[in-house]
C-alpha cells in the first residue's frame, strides 16, 4: 500500500503570512497532483507535477516535486482568507494503476 | 459546462433504504473513479472503471455497494440497506488515464442516513 502523509494536519494563520505544507511518501510517483477543497464541494485541481525537482507557480502558490519524486511541497506567499480550505495531494504510480490521496492539510487564514 | 457532474447533490434517507447516485464524467475521459470522504479526511478509493470495465474494487466496498458504467459513459453507485455509517460525501472523478492520470472531480453527493 502506498501512503501519502501530509503535514501539518491543521494550520491557522493570519492574513499576509507565508506558509508551507508538505506531502511525503516512501514510494516513487509518476506524477503528483495538488487539490484545494472547500466544505461541501469536490476537490479542485491546482497543479500536476511530473519531473523530479520540478517547480510550478500559480500566482502566490509555488509547488515543488522532490528530486526523487517521493515528496512535494506547497508554499503560499501572503496568504489571503480566500486561500482557506483543505489542501490535498495525490500521487499516481503507473504500476499501481491508480492514485493515492493524503488526508490533507486544513488551512484557515484569518482576516 | 463540460466538467464532471453528480446527481443528486444531497440525499437524506432512512436506515435500511436503498440509494443510487449518478456521475457524468468529462466526455472524452475513459477512466471514472468513485471515492468516499468523511469530514477532515482525504478521499478513500472505492472503485474505478476503464471504459465500461470495473478494474478494481476496494475492500471498503462491501457487498451492499455496487457500481456500474454500462456504456462507458455515465456511472451509477448504489448502496443497498443503508446504514448510519454510510453517511459521507461520495465523490466521482474522471481522467483520461494517460501518464499523469490527473483526475477531475465532481461536486459530490452528500449522503445522510438517519
Amino acid at each position: 500500500t502506498q501512503l501519502l502523509e501530509q503535514s501539518p494536519q491543521f494550520l491557522s494563520i493570519q492574513e499576509g503570512e507565508n506558509l508551507t505544507v508538505y506531502c511525503n511518501s516512501s514510494s516513487v510517483f509518476s506524477s503528483l497532483q495538488w487539490y484545494r477543497q472547500e466544505p461541501g464541494e469536490g476537490p479542485v485541481l491546482l497543479v500536476t507535477v511530473v519531473t523530479g525537482g520540478e517547480v510550478k507557480k500559480l500566482k502566490r502558490l509555488t509547488f515543488q516535486f522532490g528530486d526523487a519524486r517521493k515528496d512535494s511541497s506547497l508554499h503560499i506567499t501572503a496568504a489571503q482568507p480566500g486561500d482557506t480550505g483543505l489542501y490535498l495531494c495525490a500521487g499516481f504510480n503507473t504500476n499501481a494503476g491508480k492514485s493515492t490521496f493524503g488526508d490533507g492539510t486544513t488551512l484557515t487564514v484569518k482576516p | 459546462d463540460t466538467g464532471v457532474s453528480q446527481d443528486p447533490r444531497h440525499k437524506i434517507t432512512k436506515r435500511g433504504q436503498n440509494v443510487t447516485f449518478r456521475c457524468d464524467p468529462i466526455s472524452e475521459h475513459n477512466r471514472l473513479y468513485w471515492y468516499r470522504q468523511t469530514l477532515g479526511q482525504g478521499p478513500e478509493f472505492l472503485t474505478y472503471f476503464q471504459n465500461e470495465a470495473q478494474l478494481e474494487k476496494s475492500r471498503l466496498l462491501s457487498d451492499r455497494f455496487s457500481a456500474e458504467r454500462p456504456k462507458g459513459s455515465f456511472s451509477t453507485l448504489e448502496i443497498q440497506r443503508t446504514e448510519q455509517g454510510d453517511s459521507a460525501m461520495y465523490l466521482c472523478a474522471s481522467s483520461s488515464g494517460l501518464y499523469t492520470d490527473t483526475q477531475y472531480f465532481g461536486p459530490g453527493t452528500r449522503l445522510t442516513v438517519l
